[in-house]
């Protein structure tokens, strides 16, 4: 089945130790999302790569950095994870942007839950 | 900031009811409409998606939209225990280029046997 894969599940580091989540589809879809959510808040988008275009929301804190090596993985790398940064981190896919007619629909994985020691 | 919102619940309901959840919305220039589910701990999971003005219905599941109004809506027939999550609003719209989903931050459904 074309799915959405997201390793590790579960990750805990340590305050200020670097951490990296990864992201892999086969759904090939064009674009790559990634989101922090908190308990009870809605999901907040990250940044998201458009092919080899990477889209950086305004508020994202630069610790938080991007990789697409390829269509089909994406990663998050958190240079220096603080207690406010844990969370469930999401990846999602969608075939492309803008688009109606189903184009645009953004498909989830089963996320990473973070804690921060 | 354009927004979408929703009653946070919960919305308590008893099995085999209507379940009715709203979502309104600030962009007039939204055209994509989504809604997820999301049980406690999981990601969320794309249920339905609605991009004219009308119903749509997949199953139990019925999306409505007004775009006059800036109004869309879930309906979910003959509820179940396991109906019982987290219903997301999603809205794809003009002031970002239609790059970006805006979500609500979700009304909790509960459907006690």
């Amino acid at each position: 089945d074309a799915m959405v894969i997201q390793n590790p599940r579960y990750q805990v580091t340590q305050f200020g130790k670097p951490v990296t989540l990864s992201c892999s589809q086969t759904l090939n879809h064009n674009v790559m999302y990634w989101y922090q959510q908190k308990s009870s808040q809605a999901p907040k988008l990250l940044f998201h790569y458009y092919d080899k275009d990477f889209n950086n929301e305004a508020d994202t804190p630069d610790n938080f950095q991007s990789r697409r090596p390829n269509t089909s993985f994406c990663f998050l790398d958190i240079r220096s994870p603080g207690l406010g940064d844990a969370a469930m981190y999401l990846c999602a896919t969608s075939r492309d942007l803008g688009l109606a007619g189903g184009q645009n629909e953004q498909f989830f994985g089963p996320g990473t839950r973070l804690t921060v020691l | 900031q354009k927004e979408v919102e929703q009653n946070s619940g919960p919305l308590s309901v008893p099995e085999g009811a209507i379940a009715s959840l709203n979502c309104t919305y600030s962009d007039r220039g939204s055209q994509s409409f989504f809604w997820y589910r999301q049980y406690s701990g999981k990601s969320p999971e794309l249920i339905m998606s609605i991009y004219s003005n009308g119903d749509k219905e997949d199953g139990r599941f019925t999306a409505q939209l007004n775009k006059a109004s800036q109004y869309v809506s879930l309906l979910i027939r003959d509820s179940q225990p396991s109906d019982s999550a987290t219903y997301l609003c999603a809205v794809n719209g003009w002031d970002t280029g239609f790059q970006k989903l805006v979500f609500g931050t979700g009304t909790r459904l509960l459907v006690s046997p």
